[in-house]
């Protein structure tokens, strides 16, 4: 089991650029959640994946965020012409999920995005 | 909507001291609890969750919690602290039917453990 692993783990871009992230979740897993958190706060839910189909994305996820899972197994998270206000920790969980039962989520170890 | 509150921002306290971090959550028909801890510069793990069955769960690093229905609360303890143990401790429900079990998380508190 080598865990959730995310890349990059830093990220600095001027505002306006596009930027790219990408979370590879424990390979058997189905689930995949992208989360954010800003200094201070607690994780908020951004989308949620099950196998290749996105199921759910919060009206926190504005049309400048896409996110896509084409295989089912990795995943990539865009920000286009990115703010100031996107800086924050992008932090992805993956799980293994059963109809309608609860799991637990195992979380990889983010990726810090800096606007300037 | 779910929401999760944790009471203190932050907790500090002295070595081998118990410690308590509180947790309300708001009424739902079903729902499943978990404390996350987060070291500096590191993911979350997970300490303890709370799925069904006894209401006193014991997880890693010798914490536990327990989850009392009436009080909507989900307060995690740990009878004597090391200041290994200081980190930002969250507390999270599980909302959503189906298959999306999002988590929606608490503010965090931020345990220091002093010497």
């Amino acid at each position: 089991d080598t865990g959730v692993s995310q890349d990059p783990r830093h990220k600095i871009t001027k505002r306006g650029q596009n930027v790219t992230f990408r979370c590879d979740p424990i390979s058997e897993h189905n689930r995949l959640y992208w989360y954010r958190q800003t200094l201070g706060q607690g994780p908020e839910f951004l989308t949620y994946f099950q196998n290749e189909a996105q199921l759910e994305k919060s009206r926190l996820l504005s049309d400048r965020f896409s996110a896509e899972r084409p295989k089912g197994s990795f995943s990539t998270l865009e920000i286009q012409r990115t703010e100031q206000g996107d800086s924050a920790m992008y932090l992805c969980a993956s799980s293994l999920g059963l109809q309608g039962g609860m799991e637990t989520q195992y979380f990889g170890p983010g990726t810090r995005l800096l606007v300037l | 909507a779910q929401s999760v509150t944790q009471l203190d921002s932050q907790v500090p306290v002295f070595e081998e001291a118990p410690v308590e971090l509180r947790c309300n959550y708001s009424s739902s028909v079903s729902v499943y609890l978990f404390w996350y801890v987060q070291y500096p510069n590191q993911g979350l793990q997970l300490l303890l969750k709370y799925l069904s069955g006894s209401t006193l769960v014991k997880g890693i690093n010798g914490f536990e919690a327990e989850f009392n229905k009436s009080q909507t609360s989900f307060h995690l303890r740990k009878p004597s602290v090391h200041i290994s143990d200081t980190a930002e401790y969250f507390c999270a429900v599980s909302e959503g039917a189906g298959n999306n079990r999002k988590l929606i998380w608490g503010l965090g508190t931020s345990l220091a453990v002093n010497p």
